[in-house]
């Protein structure tokens, strides 16, 4: 199964709004589009999860177009306390996995 | 917290050694993983069990052994592992293999 795809790192100031992009080209009609944050040493930690259009909580924003082929996290005014790893794992789908690339690594700036 | 607890936090253990992980999971949970990230790599799916039932077993070496007693806990048991075996090794849980999981804090292993 082919990973989804997503910026390596970004760099941003304190106080910025940060919009990461992932790419779901294979993404199956079942799936919903679930983002997490992972601290070095620490489990990821679940952020926010949308099947289309925009879902907001209180810690981030997520935008999926019509197509549901990308999705973009949105995090108002971020904090050093955001610098992380973002996940968009590809699935569950029916085969129970969770298949993680890389992440993006956001490094948040004072 | 995310309801999802690990023990021990760290692990040093040697190539002869036997040991186990303990996970428990307190959301009621029917699911339950076990990853594997080593540095600088993604998270490997290891092992599920939806039910206490062993659903999938992702080619990992017999070495790693997983015993799911309940749906609350989830254990893996460690026998003669190797050097490149140290990683740190995460639980999961979920309402069923198909939903949102949940991740503990992990195991930080180091096998000398």
């Amino acid at each position: 199964l082919a990973k989804t795809t997503q910026p390596i790192s970004m760099d941003s100031y304190e106080g910025q709004e940060v919009n990461i992009t992932c790419s779901h080209n294979n993404i199956a009609t079942n799936d919903y589009i679930t983002w997490y944050q992972q601290f070095p040493s620490q489990g990821p930690r679940f952020i926010i999860q949308g099947y289309k259009t925009k879902v907001t909580n209180e810690v981030a924003s997520l935008f999926i177009p019509a197509d549901r082929k990308s999705s973009t996290l949105s995090l108002p005014r971020v904090s050093l306390s955001d610098t992380a790893v973002y996940y968009c794992p590809r699935g569950p789908s029916g085969t129970y996995k969770y298949i993680f690339g890389t992440g993006t690594r956001l490094k948040v700036l004072a | 917290e995310t309801g999802v607890t690990q023990t021990p936090r760290h692990l040093v253990m040697g190539m002869t050694n036997k040991k186990s992980l303990k996970c428990e999971q307190h959301l009621g949970h029917n699911a339950m993983y076990w990853y594997k990230q080593s540095a600088k790599k993604p998270l490997e799916l290891m092992f599920v069990y939806s039910l206490e039932e062993r659903v999938e077993n992702n080619s990992v070496p017999s070495r790693f052994s997983p015993e799911c007693p309940n749906s609350s806990h989830l254990f893996l048991h460690l026998h003669t592992l190797q050097p490149e075996d140290s990683a740190l090794y995460l639980c999961a849980s979920s309402q069923d293999p198909r939903d949102t999981q949940y991740f503990g804090p992990g195991t930080r292993l180091t096998v000398l």
